[in-house]
């Protein structure tokens, strides 16, 4: 069990500039989350995978977002034409999906976002 | 939308004190997670407490799912300055539970 891996780990761009993050979950989970922190804040839901297909999209998710896991393994997650209010902490998590819906979810170490 | 207070929001406390944090909601949830969080490091998973009136121990730290399944507590016995972190509440929601509502975290500082 190696973990979840999220990469880069620190990304600092200019406003207007796109970004991709990277997201590897634990190999046996097919469940998929991605979360944003702010400075003194818990995580707020973005969106979530059940293998490739895309669930569920938080209302935070504006149409310059856009999240993909194309092969129900890794996922990535684009910001385009970024904007400060988009500086965070960008959190990946998986989980088993089984019929038992408490299954708890194991987070990556992040990305963290500075735009400039 | 369901919300998660999370009281108190910071806590200095000697150590060998004990402590309690509290994580209260309007809402049901299907379960609730406890979390602590380092700076630069994402959350990790301590507890998952799903049944109401649920107590799960892990050494010193003691986690209480209220009977109704929409607040939970972490107690903390004779607190060491190991403890001190960010921890985090967080309630699954949605038809298969399959997103986390948090609350804002308890900053918990122990001084030696």
């Amino acid at each position: 069990d190696t973990g979840v891996s999220q990469n880069p780990r620190h990304k600092i761009t200019k406003r207007g500039q796109n970004v991709t993050f990277r997201c590897d979950p634990i190999s046996e989970h097919n469940r998929l989350y991605w979360y944003r922190q702010t400075l003194g804040q818990g995580p707020e839901f973005l969106t979530y995978f059940q293998n490739e297909a895309q669930l569920e999209k938080s209302r935070l998710l504006s149409d310059r977002f856009s999240a993909e896991r194309p092969k129900g393994s890794f996922s990535t997650l684009e910001i385009q034409r970024t904007e400060q209010g988009d500086s965070a902490m960008y959190l990946c998590a998986s989980s088993r999906g089984t019929a038992n819906p408490n299954q708890p979810q194991h987070f990556g170490d992040g990305t963290r976002l500075s735009i400039l | 939308t369901q919300l998660l207070e999370q009281s108190p929001q910071f806590l200095s406390i000697q150590e060998g004190e004990n402590l309690t944090v509290y994580c209260n909601s309007s809402s049901v949830f299907s379960s609730l997670q406890w979390y602590r969080q380092e700076p630069g490091e994402g959350p990790v998973l301590l507890v998952t407490v799903v049944t109401g009136g649920e107590v799960k121990k892990l050494k010193r730290l003691t986690f209480q799912f209220g009977d109704a399944r929409k607040d939970s507590s972490l107690h903390i016995t004779a607190a060491q300055p190991g403890d001190t972190g960010l921890y985090l509440c967080a309630g699954a929601v949605g038809q298969g539970a399959q997103k986390l509502v948090f609350g804002q975290g308890t900053r918990l500082t122990i001084n030696p």
